[in-house]
């Protein structure tokens, strides 16, 4: 069954970019994955769907500048023009073969 | 708009039932696969059941034979039955749309 791995924290300043990395196991790098975001002491919140071929669905009101890529068995989230709302912790999600979902244990997003 | 209200959240003994509520507005109850998922004080997300539209359901195997998932459709709403009721199962409860949507929660907390 696949693992997803993420880092558990990432930093970057207020107006830069930021890459978010959720690795999936041996054997899985063709599974897509879902990004979720919660803010602090807020619901979590779909922001897209990602295909293993980078392509992406992003969710109702996401703005443009949360976008996902892909390469190999890593999915990626990338959010620029980082602004104070941005802070919060990003969870990947993914689907095993007997139908369990499955989410990576977040990173927390500081913007500095 | 697609909203999802959850209720029934409390204080319970250890041992005790509870009945999860998640009242859909803006979509069907049975038009797409709903889940629950629960965050225990300060961790992350784990996947508790998932009840599809034909019918099958899924189980953690952390609730399963406590936990019952099901919905209504004539009142649009999901159910989460939990019962042997453990201190581990504390956690706010989420209901999703397909993991598109979400809910507020509800604080569920086990104790004695």
């Amino acid at each position: 069954q696949p693992v997803l791995t993420q880092s558990s924290s990432a930093s970057a300043s207020l107006g830069s970019s930021v890459k978010l990395t959720c690795t999936l196991s041996s054997g899985h790098a063709y599974y897509f994955i879902a990004w979720h975001q919660q803010q602090p002491g807020k619901a979590p919140r779909h922001l897209m769907k990602l295909e293993s071929s980078g392509t992406y669905n992003k969710g109702s009101g996401v703005p443009d500048r949360f976008s996902g890529s892909s390469s190999g068995a890593d999915r990626y989230l990338t959010i620029t023009n980082l602004q104070s709302e941005d802070e919060a912790d990003y969870y990947c999600e993914t689907w095993d073969s007997n139908s369990h979902l499955i989410f990576g244990g977040g990173t927390r997003l500081t913007v500095l | 708009e697609v909203l999802l209200v959850e209720s029934g959240g409390g204080l319970i003994q250890p041992g005790g039932s509870l009945r999860l509520s998640c009242v859909v507005s803006g979509s069907n109850v049975n038009s797409n696969y709903m889940s629950w998922v629960r965050q225990a004080p300060g961790k992350g997300l784990e996947w508790v059941s998932t009840l599809y539209t034909g019918g099958n359901t899924y189980h953690a195997d952390s609730v399963k034979g406590r936990f019952t998932i099901s919905r209504d459709n004539s009142k649009n709403t999901l159910y989460l039955q939990m019962d042997s009721l453990r201190v581990e199962d504390t956690a706010v409860y989420y209901c999703a749309r397909a993991l598109d949507y979400w809910g507020q929660g509800t604080l569920v907390t086990v104790s004695s």
